[in-house]
């Protein structure tokens, strides 16, 4: 079966520094994983996605996400922290031979402060 | 804007009704998915449709079905509510499937008295 884990619930940071969301995934098939955003009151947005290609991904709005299959890590990065990357982070994976189906992480709060 | 559109943004409703949620994907895509999101249970995937047929299912109740129409919207009804149905409910589009990405919809809030 598949799945991931996102390690962190809730994540602060201030504005300007690095960005830092953490997530293992589990698969016995070369996964598609993809973080997403949900902003307030909003609907999702992708972020970015990985589908065996480059196994550094770079994103929206500065974001990247590095596949390491040895560490079955998926983590997503950002330089520097703005006001506005205050939201929900998911981090999914799609399920192999069944549709679209994705599954997600049970998301990363992401707090920014000034 | 992801061009996916859903109906209506809100609904309030008493235990035992039936409600039905629209969604309409984006201009050339065959796939539509609908996904529930709530406090205790998360997002979780429900249903999938691909050209108007059942692609995958989830943790979709019996008391919920959907279908997808001719023109490639998609109705997901909700029948016999309880307060535990309370959530988002949010509607995906995409091209295809597995690996294609799916845009989001702004969902419909679903509220149980």
């Amino acid at each position: 079966a598949q799945s991931v884990t996102q390690l962190d619930s809730h994540v602060s940071v201030s504005e300007g520094t690095p960005v830092l969301l953490r997530c293992n995934y589990s698969s016995s098939y070369s996964p598609s994983l993809f973080w997403y955003v949900q902003h307030p009151n909003k609907g999702l947005q992708l972020l970015l996605k990985y589908t065996s290609a480059a196994t550094l991904v770079k994103g929206i709005n500065g974001f990247e996400a590095e596949f390491k299959k040895s560490e079955t890590s998926f983590h997503l990065t950002k330089p520097s922290a703005h006001m506005s990357d205050a939201a929900e982070y998911f981090c999914v994976v799609s399920v192999y031979n069944q549709g679209g189906k994705l599954i997600f992480g049970q998301g990363t709060e992401l707090s920014v402060k000034p | 804007d992801s061009g996916v559109t859903q109906t209506p943004k809100h609904l309030i409703t008493a235990t035992g009704q039936r409600v039905t949620l629209r969604c309409s994907p984006r201009s050339g895509d065959l796939s539509v998915y609908w996904y529930q999101q709530s406090l205790d249970q998360g997002l979780q995937f429900l249903i999938q449709y691909y050209n108007g047929e059942e692609r995958a299912k989830g943790n979709i109740l019996e008391r919920f079905s959907a279908q997808q129409f001719p023109d490639l919207h998609s109705e997901l009804n909700l029948s016999s509510l309880e307060l535990g149905d309370s959530a988002l409910y949010f509607c995906a589009s995409s091209v295809g499937s597995y690996t294609d990405t799916q845009y989001f919809g702004p969902g419909t809030r679903l509220t149980v008295l």
